[in-house]
C-alpha cells in the first residue's frame, strides 16, 4: 500500500539548522504536506510542496522535493526551542473518486538551549 | 476567522455514558473531517463530510456516529465507548472536500474513557 516513511527522532542545537527527511510512494501525488504538532496541541499546517516545484522557501522554512527519489524534506533555519514539536509529512493518495492524505510516523525534534 | 473550534477540550467518560463532541469553523469550508490520533502517532481518519453529506467512512465502529447539521457544524455522538477509544479527538477543515486543499484543524478534544 501507500507509506510515507520518516526518521523517528532528530535532536539539534539551538540557532542550528534542522532537516527532516521524508519519503513517499505513491509518485502521482501532485501536494505534499509538513504539518507540527507542538505538545498537547492540534496539528498546524506549515507548508506545502506542489509536485512540479522542486523547491519553495518561506522564512526559515525551506521544503526541497527530488520525484525522482520521491523524497522530500524540510530545513528550519536558526532553530528555536518554539520548534520543538513533532513533525508530520503528509502526501495525497487517490483512492477511488476520493483523495485521502496519507502520513509519515512523525519526526520529533528537540531542540537543546 | 480562520481557526477551527472544537469543544470540550477535555472528556472523561464511562463505557456506558452518551456524549457529544463539536467541532465548529466559519472559513466557508465545505469539508470537514474526524480524526483520532493516539499519543505520539500520526491522525487517523475517521469521517469526511462534503457538503454537509458523510462521504467517506473509514470502517468506524458504530459507537461513533457522526452528523453535520449545517456547513459550519460538525458533532461526534458517543456511546458505549470502550478504554481503547481515549484518544485526541481532532477536526478539520478543508475548502472543498479534494484534498488538494489544505486541511485546517482543530485543537482537539482530549478523551479519556473509564
Amino acid at each position: 500500500g501507500e507509506d510515507v516513511e520518516q526518521s523517528l527522532f532528530l535532536s539539534v542545537r539551538e540557532g542550528d539548522s534542522s532537516v527532516i527527511n521524508c519519503t513517499y510512494t505513491d509518485s502521482s501525488s501532485t501536494y505534499l504536506y509538513w504539518y507540527k504538532q507542538e505538545p498537547g496541541a492540534g496539528l498546524q499546517l506549515l507548508t506545502y510542496i506542489f509536485s512540479n516545484m522542486d523547491m519553495k522557501q518561506d522564512q526559515r522554512l525551506t521544503v526541497l522535493l527530488n520525484k525522482k527519489d520521491k523524497h522530500l524534506s524540510l530545513r528550519i533555519a536558526d532553530t528555536q526551542t518554539g520548534d520543538s514539536a513533532i513533525y508530520f509529512c503528509a502526501e495525497i493518495f487517490n483512492a477511488g473518486n476520493n483523495r485521502k492524505l496519507i502520513w509519515g510516523l512523525g519526526t520529533s525534534l528537540a531542540v537543546n538551549p | 476567522d480562520t481557526e477551527v473550534t472544537q469543544t470540550p477540550k477535555h472528556l472523561v467518560m464511562g463505557m456506558t455514558n452518551k456524549k457529544s463532541l463539536k467541532c465548529e469553523q466559519h472559513m466557508g469550508h465545505r469539508a470537514m473531517y474526524w480524526y483520532k490520533q493516539k499519543a505520539k502517532k500520526p491522525p487517523e481518519l475517521m469521517f469526511v463530510y462534503s457538503y454537509e453529506k458523510l462521504s467517506i467512512n473509514e470502517s468506524v465502529p458504530s459507537r461513533f456516529s457522526p452528523e453535520c447539521p449545517n456547513s459550519s457544524l460538525l458533532n461526534l455522538h458517543l456511546h458505549a465507548l470502550q478504554p481503547e477509544d481515549s484518544a485526541l479527538y481532532l477536526c478539520a477543515s478543508s475548502y472543498r472536500p479534494n484534498a488538494r486543499y489544505e486541511q485546517y484543524f482543530g485543537p482537539g478534544t482530549r478523551l479519556t474513557v473509564t
